[in-house]
């Protein structure tokens, strides 16, 4: 069974940083993209990062570009995203999903709010 | 970027009817389309892609249709395990992936 478990998520003060990781299990993790889309409250998905099976490419949102920063361990099918500089527009659900079009499968998701 | 826009924004419907969504794409994404439910307090599930091409597990109830920049989904009758929020999603120009902002299936 395919499960990936979020954590890292939790309350921090804008401008400040935190690291989020994604547990994986129930597959080869090292065949497939691995993605993070979040959530605001009460809001749609949208795209955050994805990064191919050996790591040799990442994207990343656009409006994210330069303070998060996807990164991924095969060795201990383990997926990070790493959020420098919060703000407030950055307080979501993260959610960890397999592959990079499709997401197929998607763990529950880790809670982030930033605010002072 | 690609803007997936979908309407309505929220349907109320009863048990038993036919419910039909729209998702239309601001230039032609082919066939590169899929559809998610989700429920309150859960993660998005896979529902189609393709866009018809039907998830593990979908029941037959569910269909899913269009090509181009209009795309429809359709549950021939709801069931009460149906009221959730469907999100449509392009893939064929990335990155970004982008979804649309959701359609919620409320009870009438």
């Amino acid at each position: 069974e395919v499960q990936l478990v979020e954590s890292g998520g939790g309350l921090v003060q804008p401008g400040g940083s935190l690291r989020l990781s994604c547990a994986a299990s129930g597959f080869s993790f090292s065949s497939y993209w691995m993605t993070w889309v979040r959530q605001a409250p009460g809001k749609g998905l949208q795209w955050v990062a994805n990064i191919k099976q050996d790591a040799s490419e990442e994207n990343v949102l656009d409006s994210v570009k330069g303070r998060f920063t996807i990164s991924r361990d095969n060795s201990k099918n383990l997926v990070y995203l790493q959020m420098n500089s919060l703000t407030v527009e950055d307080t979501a659900i993260y959610f960890c999903a397999r592959d990079w079009l499709v997401p197929d499968y998607w763990g529950q998701g880790t809670l982030v709010i930033v605010s002072s | 970027e690609v803007v997936m826009t979908q309407s309505p924004a929220t349907l109320s419907v009863s048990p038993g009817e036919r419910v039909t969504l729209s998702c239309r794409a601001s230039q032609s994404v082919g066939d590169n389309v899929a559809w998610y439910q989700q429920k309150p307090g859960q993660a998005p599930r896979l529902l189609f892609y393709g866009p018809s091409t039907r998830a593990t597990g979908v029941p037959a109830r569910f269909r899913g249709s269009g090509s181009g920049t209009e795309f429809t989904f359709t549950i021939s009758s709801l069931q009460s395990e149906d009221f959730a929020v469907y999100y449509c999603q392009q893939y064929n120009y990335w990155p970004p992936i982008t979804f649309g902002q959701g359609t919620r299936l409320d009870n009438k």
